[in-house]
């Protein structure tokens, strides 16, 4: 248990289905991020909340919808995805304050399969 | 964002230490030097991280070099449950928020038994 809490943990899903993935933390956190791991590949960073506002979308498809209600929430709604889709999803968590370089907490992931 | 240079992989012994090593020449004064660990199927956990001085906490040490253009994450007896993918990652402390974290492909360590 790291603090981050995501779920489902696998997921599959067909290219015309919707699926939500959630993410929650209860560590007093203030920013949350959304990363994309596929095989063999680093981490990408996908989007980023700070204070329920989102400050980055690195350029990622329509399918991909963010959504953060609230400070300890994050979901990730997937629509129409494509087989290239298929990755590990990371949620991370961390406080976000000026001039403090504060890390990172990580979910365990979902591993999403598009059919 | 600063560029940190791993090795792509790396081998140990049970039991014995591990020097992992990280380049990172275009560190800014501000930079802190953080490492993470991404066990299999899992995601990344922090292990360790620090800005000019050696750090040391239960899992490991951090030496940085006087110059601060490497570092070395050190763990001292390597176990089987050490064998993860390791990753070396500057983030500034400086001006405002900071930046995020930009993961490079690290270097995955193996243990023998």
């Amino acid at each position: 248990e790291t603090g981050v809490t995501q779920t489902p943990r696998h997921l599959v899903m067909g290219m015309t289905n919707k699926k939500s993935l959630k993410c929650e933390q209860h560590l007093g956190h203030n920013a949350m991020y959304w990363y994309k791991q596929s095989a063999k590949k680093p981490l990408e960073l996908m989007f980023v909340y700070n204070f329920k506002e989102q400050t980055e979308n690195n350029s990622v498809p329509s399918r991909f919808s963010p959504e953060c209600p609230n400070s300890s929430h994050l979901f990730l709604h997937l629509h129409t995805l494509q087989p290239e889709d298929s990755a590990l999803y990371l949620c991370a968590s961390s406080s976000r304050r000026p001039n403090r370089p504060y890390g990172y907490t990580f979910g365990s992931g979902t591993r999403l399969t598009v059919v | 964002d600063a560029k940190t240079t791993q090795p792509n992989s790396m081998e140990s012994n049970e039991e014995e230490p591990v020097h992992l090593p990280c380049n990172h020449s275009t560190i800014s004064g501000t930079d802190y030097i953080h490492w993470y660990r991404q066990l299999p199927s899992q995601g990344p956990e922090y292990v360790i991280h620090g800005l000019t001085s050696n750090v040391n906490n239960r899992m490991a040490s951090l030496a940085i070099a006087e110059d601060r253009k490497s570092s070395t994450l050190i763990l001292h007896r390597a176990t089987l449950r050490d064998a993860a993918v390791y990753y070396c990652i500057l983030r500034g402390g400086s001006g405002g928020y900071g930046q995020n974290f930009v993961f490079g492909p690290g270097t995955r360590l193996s243990v023998l038994p």
